[in-house]
């Protein structure tokens, strides 16, 4: 079973629209870590943010949002007023017990001028 | 700029050979970890060093192998390859507590693109 499941595999929206992106993850774990990547055109990835299992809080910064719910293991991402940079594969994984990522498979978001 | 560099950038050979991806971890980082991205298998990981020593396997075939050098870059070998090993190999460091577990996030290289023909 996949320990970290991004369901939506290709997303469109037009420029200014808001968009989520949905994580899923699975852990028996208590102690664990979530985070997202972006993967832009260019193919480098990019660290956007690090949440550990016992801080529910949503987090924001600028445009991007995320909301942990351990009730529904999911930790979901949203952009505001998207932006044509914001086009890029995005990936959510989870770290556990210390030890290797598991990614989920990505969400490839394309933002329409 | 992540600080973890990678060499070469592409990489093209034929079925059969042999070849080594190099990695520099950011300084400080003591952790080296390597992953496979193809398009048919998401981002998989490979293997993680810590200090020079093996620390997490993963998905790794017996083709495949890799160290981590007294300087702390790390090389992937890569061996027999098949056509199916095209991929973009990324090579990622952390700041890792003792004993090779860490929370942290994970810095990532640019990438070396193998393909295999």
């Amino acid at each position: 079973a996949q320990k970290v499941t991004q369901a939506q595999t290709e997303i469109s929206v037009v420029e200014k629209e808001d968009v989520t992106l949905d994580c899923v993850y699975e852990t028996r774990d208590t102690t664990y870590y979530l985070f997202w990547y972006k993967q832009p055109p260019s193919g480098e990835l990019v660290f956007l943010i690090r949440r550990n299992s016992f801080d529910e809080q949503n987090e924001i910064s600028g445009r991007y949002s995320w909301n942990f719910q351990k009730s529904t293991s999911s930790f979901n991402f949203t952009i505001t007023a998207s932006q044509v940079v914001d086009s890029a594969v995005y990936f959510c994984a989870l770290s556990e017990a210390g030890n290797q990522f598991y990614f989920g498979t990505g969400t490839s978001l394309t933002v329409i001028p | 700029d992540s600080g973890v560099t990678q060499t070469p950038k592409h990489l093209i050979t034929a079925t059969g050979q042999r070849v080594t991806l190099r990695c520099s971890p950011r300084s400080g980082d003591l952790s080296v970890y390597w992953y496979q991205q193809s398009l048919d298998q998401g981002l998989q990981f490979l293997i993680q060093y810590y200090n020079g020593e093996e620390r997490a396997k993963g998905n790794i075939l017996e083709r495949f192998s890799a160290q981590q050098f007294p300087d702390l870059h790390s090389e992937l070998n890569l061996s027999s390859l098949e056509l199916g090993d095209s991929a973009l190999y990324f090579c990622a460091s952390n700041n890792t507590l003792a004993g090779g577990y860490s929370y942290n996030e994970q810095f990532f290289g640019p990438g070396t693109r193998l393909t295999v023909l």
